[in-house]
């Protein structure tokens, strides 16, 4: 059985503070990794798109990078403001078609 | 804004009825697929639509169908509604298809309670 898997569940970060979260996801049939940020009461919104391992993208203060050879990818963010409240979703997809999704990371920025 | 639209936002059924959700894509995206997303889960992706053809299936059951339109515009019909289908099911449009889906571009969701 695929899955995905996001940690944490939820963090809680001072503003001003950096954080990073990891996607795990099973290495073997790998083709893309995807992020997206979700704000309440909106629709998720993409940050990466990534296939290649090794691969950096970098959007303003967030970054993020794959692993595919051992199955992870880590979402950075540098100075967490307000905005950056969100669930943040990782979603995998494998040779076959498949795209599973994360539970997600819940990131609480405290003022 | 995503351009990606739903319908409705929020509705609440009983047991055995059947339930019909709306979604327009965004303009220039002929892909749309479904996910459903139950309390304290990820989206689970339902199935695929490329030009009006179903272009891959999730783990669901078959009373779980789908449209696309000529518009590319989609519908996801439930029949036989069960508790369990007390979720979020959201809608998500893209240029790509199967593996090569890439960027996808949300609804806000329709949120169907089931009683």
């Amino acid at each position: 059985i695929l899955n995905v898997e996001q940690s944490p569940q939820s963090l809680h970060v001072q503003e001003g503070d950096s954080t990073n979260f990891t996607c795990s996801f099973p290495s073997s049939n790998f083709y893309a990794l995807h992020w997206y940020r979700w704000e309440t009461a909106k629709s998720p919104e993409a940050l990466f798109v990534m296939t290649l391992n090794g691969d950096e993208k970098k959007k303003g203060r967030i970054s993020a990078t794959l692993n595919t050879k051992e199955g992870y990818s880590y979402l950075y963010i540098k100075g967490s403001q307000p905005e950056d409240s969100a669930t943040y979703l990782c979603a995998s997809i494998f040779r076959d078609d498949k795209i599973i999704f994360g539970k997600g990371t819940r990131l609480h920025i405290l003022p | 804004e995503t351009g990606v639209t739903q319908s409705p936002t929020h509705l609440i059924k009983t047991r055995g009825q059947q339930v019909t959700l709306r979604c327009s894509s965004q303009s220039g995206h002929n892909t749309v697929s479904w996910y459903q997303q139950a309390l304290g889960q990820g989206p689970q992706f339902i199935f695929q639509y490329y030009r009006e053809e179903e272009n891959g299936r999730g783990n669901f059951p078959p009373r779980f169908s789908g449209l696309q339109f000529p518009n590319y515009s989609s519908e996801l019909n439930v029949n036989a509604l069960e508790l369990d289908d007390s979720a979020l099911y959201l809608c998500a449009s893209s240029l790509g298809q199967g593996r090569d889906t890439g960027e996808l571009f949300f609804g806000e969701g329709s949120r169907l309670t089931v009683l």
